[in-house]
């Protein structure tokens, strides 16, 4: 069965640098686009990004253009999201997802959280 | 960008209950919009795809209709598993955007 597995979140200070990864299984992962959904605490679901099945194409939400850059290594199954000058609005739990090419999105993994606090 | 404004933001119901969730668009999105269920400290939960197709494994008690800038999720006969927080997608246009959410709360 499709597997999605998110790592990497953990507190960091405003300003800083963080990179999340997200291992995939069960699904051929070099056919899908691949998305990232954040959530923060206690509010409700903002698309962040999203990458073609290759990689040539990616496409961010306004709030992290220019900061966000996603990526994917199709020889490991893995997506990736660098996130650079992190402020506090930031802080959310991290949602990687898998598209259906013209269904929206089907599968998500279990989330992990950053903290952005001084 | 795609405004969806989902409501009502939250309602309380009783199991056996009939629920009536809307989610409508700035503009039209064809029938690309997908509903989810998410449950506290749990990824959402894909409901609905193509704006009335059950995914598979969902009870046929959860529906969803319309196309366009007016778009239905109904719960029949709401059971005590349903409680929870429901999501509408639109991704016919980038960046994709979710509807605010509505909490169905037990009354």
């Amino acid at each position: 069965q499709v597997q999605l597995v998110e790592s990497g979140g953990r507190v960091v200070r405003p300003g800083g640098s963080l990179r999340l990864s997200c291992a995939a299984s069960g699904f051929p992962f070099r056919n899908y686009g691949m998305h990232w959904v954040r959530q923060p605490p206690g509010k409700g679901l903002e698309w962040v990004a999203f990458t073609l099945y290759d990689g040539s194409y990616q496409y961010y939400g306004d709030s992290v253009k220019g900061r966000f850059t996603i990526s994917r290594d199709n020889s490991k199954d893995t997506l990736y999201l660098q996130m650079n000058s992190l402020r506090v609005d930031d802080t959310a739990v991290y949602f990687c997802a898998k598209d259906t090419s013209g269904y929206g999105i089907d599968y998500w993994g279990q989330g992990t959280l950053v903290f952005v606090s001084s | 960008d795609i405004q969806m404004t989902q409501s009502p933001s939250s309602l309380s119901a009783s199991v056996g209950d009939r629920v009536t969730i809307t989610c409508r668009a700035s503009q039209g999105v064809r029938s690309d919009l997908c509903w989810y269920q998410q449950k506290p400290g749990k990824a959402p939960k894909r409901l609905i795809f193509g704006a009335s197709g059950l995914q598979g494994g969902v009870p046929s008690r959860f529906s969803g209709s319309g196309s366009g800038t007016q778009f239905t999720l109904t719960i029949n006969n709401l059971q005590p598993e349903d409680f929870a927080t429901y999501y509408c997608l639109q991704h016919n246009t980038k960046p994709l955007t979710f509807g605010g959410g509505t909490k169905v709360e037990m009354k």
